[in-house]
């Protein structure tokens, strides 16, 4: 499985855009890139899924380089309700694979 | 998207005593179902694989004895936490995924179930 290095933490204002950067520099052929938000005391949500150039969907954008050992989650307009723990996930894409999560990103929106 | 449902939300039980948790993928079946604890300000800790019909496979430094897993049907999987102490007290999370034959490429999580035990 691969390992991902994220900020253990970041702040940002209201109505701006964040970007969060995940290191997977040995990142295999056949594993996606994952990201899902956690509030306090519930269970991870799923936010987007890629494996190379961009994705986007109502709520994010992954930004994936060409040689795949990074990504980047982009949030546009963040507010308060946003604030949550961030994680980036690697691995085999098919669902039955297990999953690993490093340490996540504490975000923090500030009013 | 697919909705997996833990039960109970949270419980407190007593020192000594066992605790079930039960794990249903609501619209889907579920090949596989992964079993996590978490810790405050801790990321999540995977403890188990549970496949469908066959044993569950535990991670490095898990009791298996302790943290009994049962994956009888493809719509349920339970964790008995036995003889609970204090110590386990813990956010425990499941996942749930379609195995290879599914069309979703996510795993999807239930909301955790918070066990206190006093």
């Amino acid at each position: 499985l691969a390992k991902t290095t994220q900020p253990i933490s970041m702040d940002s204002y209201e109505g701006q855009e964040v970007n969060i950067t995940c290191s997977h520099n040995n990142i295999a052929t056949n594993d996606y890139i994952t990201w899902y938000q956690q509030f306090p005391s519930q269970g991870p949500r799923f936010i987007i899924q890629g494996y190379k150039t961009k994705v986007t969907n109502e709520v994010a954008s992954l930004f994936i380089p060409a040689d795949r050992k990074s990504s980047t989650l982009s949030l546009p307009r963040v507010s308060l309700s946003d604030t949550a723990v961030y994680y980036c996930l690697v691995g085999d894409a098919r669902g039955y694979q297990k999953v690993t999560f490093g340490i996540g990103t504490k975000l923090q929106v500030i009013p | 998207g697919a909705v997996v449902s833990q039960h109970p939300s949270w419980v407190i039980c007593k020192s000594g005593t066992s605790v079930k948790i039960e794990c249903r993928s609501l619209d889907f079946q579920a090949t596989t179902m992964f079993w996590y604890r978490q810790f405050p300000k801790q990321s999540l800790m995977l403890m188990a694989t549970s496949n469908e019909g066959s044993k569950a496979t535990y991670e490095q430094g898990v009791e298996k004895d302790k943290f009994l897993i049962n994956h009888a049907s493809l719509t349920l999987s339970t964790l008995t936490v036995t003889s609970a102490h204090p110590e386990d007290s813990s956010f425990y999370i499941c996942s749930a995924s379609g195995g290879p034959e599914a069309r979703s490429t996510e795993a999807f999580f239930g909301q955790g179930t918070r066990l206190t035990v006093v």
